[in-house]
């Protein structure tokens, strides 16, 4: 079945850049996703890339995937201490509709 | 952007009971709602997808007698977790997706969750 691994901790400094990476199994994948989940909540999606696509940038939100290699990552430029919050990342396959996700990658951001 | 609503936020319960968790879509309809549990540290693991009007689709190993699941409406879904045992403490979140949004990106909209703790 498919598989989605993600790094589980990532640590920061307010202003630097945070990288979040994912790798992924199923190479029928046809969307990849990018969520945040803040403490006590549901998932917010924040940016998707099409599997035909190499990079997607969206304000401070930049998305690579490399299709070869099945890994995705999300990086967040001037990270801000209210970007601390679990993120997942999630594919879906070309077939369903549902998604698989990863284990989330939580990221803290100090001061 | 759509609002999904879960009800309760919060829920402990003796074990053996039943408890129903509510999932409203506030400002669409949603013909599809899914269906999720979180362990902690885990990641979101799908249970079932409900369709309106229809019987919910569960994923493999998960028990449709004890998750009972109703999608009475296109803007309300229900879960029940009957006779409810410690195992099944956990972090229950909903989603939903537009009525005609479908292919393209597939976005889902995700309630707030609800904590079950089972004594």
């Amino acid at each position: 079945g498919e598989d989605v691994e993600q790094s589980l901790f990532l640590s920061v400094r307010e202003g630097d850049s945070s990288v979040i990476n994912c790798t992924y199994t199923d190479s029928s994948s046809t969307y990849l996703y990018w969520y945040k989940q803040e403490p006590g909540a549901g998932l917010q999606l924040l940016t998707y890339i099409f599997s035909n696509m190499d990079m997607k940038q969206d304000q401070r939100l930049t998305v690579l995937l490399n299709k070869k290699d099945k890994h995705l990552s999300l990086r967040i430029a001037d990270t801000q201490t209210g970007d601390s919050a679990i993120y997942f990342c999630a594919e879906r396959n070309s077939g369903y509709s549902t998604l698989t996700f990863g284990k989330g990658t939580m990221l803290l951001v100090s001061p | 952007g759509a609002v999904v609503s879960q009800h309760p936020s919060w829920v402990i319960c003796k074990s053996g009971t039943s408890v129903k968790i509510e999932c409203r879509s506030l400002d669409f309809q949603a013909t599809t709602m899914f269906w999720y549990r979180q362990f902690p540290k885990q990641s979101l693991m799908l249970m079932a997808t409900s369709n309106e009007g229809s019987k919910a689709t569960y994923e493999q190993g998960v028990e449709k007698d004890k998750f009972l699941i109703n999608h009475a409406s296109l803007t309300l879904s229900t879960l029940t977790v009957t006779s409810a045992h410690p195992e099944d403490s956990s972090f229950y979140i909903c989603s939903a997706r537009p009525f005609g949004l479908a292919g393209g990106y597939n976005e889902q909209f995700f309630g707030p969750g609800t904590r079950l703790t089972v004594l």
